[in-house]
């Protein structure tokens, strides 16, 4: 079956350290990946997009790593904050048209 | 510019009750979905639209219509509300281009079934 896996366990980490978070996927061939930040009460707002033929990706303080031979995309938050609490959810295109399927998201906090 | 508009923000119904939630967009895209957000489940693709007039089934579209007769809007219907369709609803606009996709969320309504 068809599953995009993200660590339901919330990642705790100090500030000012790089936080990883992984998206797992099997039985998709996605032509990209997505990350978006979640906070409470709130829609999802889109990070990043990486693309099958891309292995790194950077925006400021976040870079994106898609790996399709072993199906797993990383996300960092380099010097994180303590704003970059949230939940980070990947999303990819499950078959075209913009189809878009998503991880049940990891809770990242940062504290002081 | 609003960006991805839905309403109501909160909702009871009682089961068995039909209603619509509904999505509009002011940013001409052609791509529009419905997800549904359940504790611990992520985000659910119910329905998605690839233009005016044309629509299809994500995971989860059992108990919910939709129709697309426009390019900014995207109701979703609620045939006979159960217990279990009690979530938060999403409504989701796409931005395709040659360097970018992108979703925009709108704020999200908040459905309970009793």
């Amino acid at each position: 079956s068809q599953k995009i896996e993200q660590n339901s366990e919330a990642l705790n980490i100090q500030e000012g350290k790089t936080a990883t978070l992984t998206c797992n996927y099997t039985n998709y061939s996605p032509a990209y990946l997505q990350w978006y930040r979640q906070d409470p009460g709130r829609g999802p707002v889109f990070l990043l997009l990486i693309r099958e033929n891309e292995k790194e990706k950077r925006k400021e303080r976040l870079k994106v790593t898609f790996d399709t031979t072993l199906k797993q995309s990383l996300f960092h938050v380099t010097a994180s904050q303590p704003a970059d609490s949230a939940t980070y959810l990947c999303a990819l295109d499950s078959g075209g048209y913009n189809k878009l399927i998503f991880g049940a998201g990891t809770r990242l906090a940062v504290h002081p | 510019n609003a960006g991805v508009t839905q309403t109501p923000k909160f909702q009871v119904l009682k089961t068995g009750q039909s209603m619509t939630l509904q999505c509009a967009q002011d940013m001409n895209h052609e791509y529009m979905s419905w997800y549904r957000q359940d504790p611990g489940m992520g985000l659910r693709l119910i329905h998605y639209s690839v233009g005016a007039g044309i629509t299809d089934q994500g995971e989860v579209p059992n108990g919910y219509n939709v129709s697309r007769s426009t390019t900014e809007d995207f109701p979703l219907r609620l045939l006979s509300a159960a217990p279990s369709q009690t979530s938060v609803y999403f409504c989701a606009s796409i931005y395709s281009g040659t360097t970018n996709t992108e979703a925009f969320f709108g704020q999200g309504t908040r459905l309970t079934v009793v």
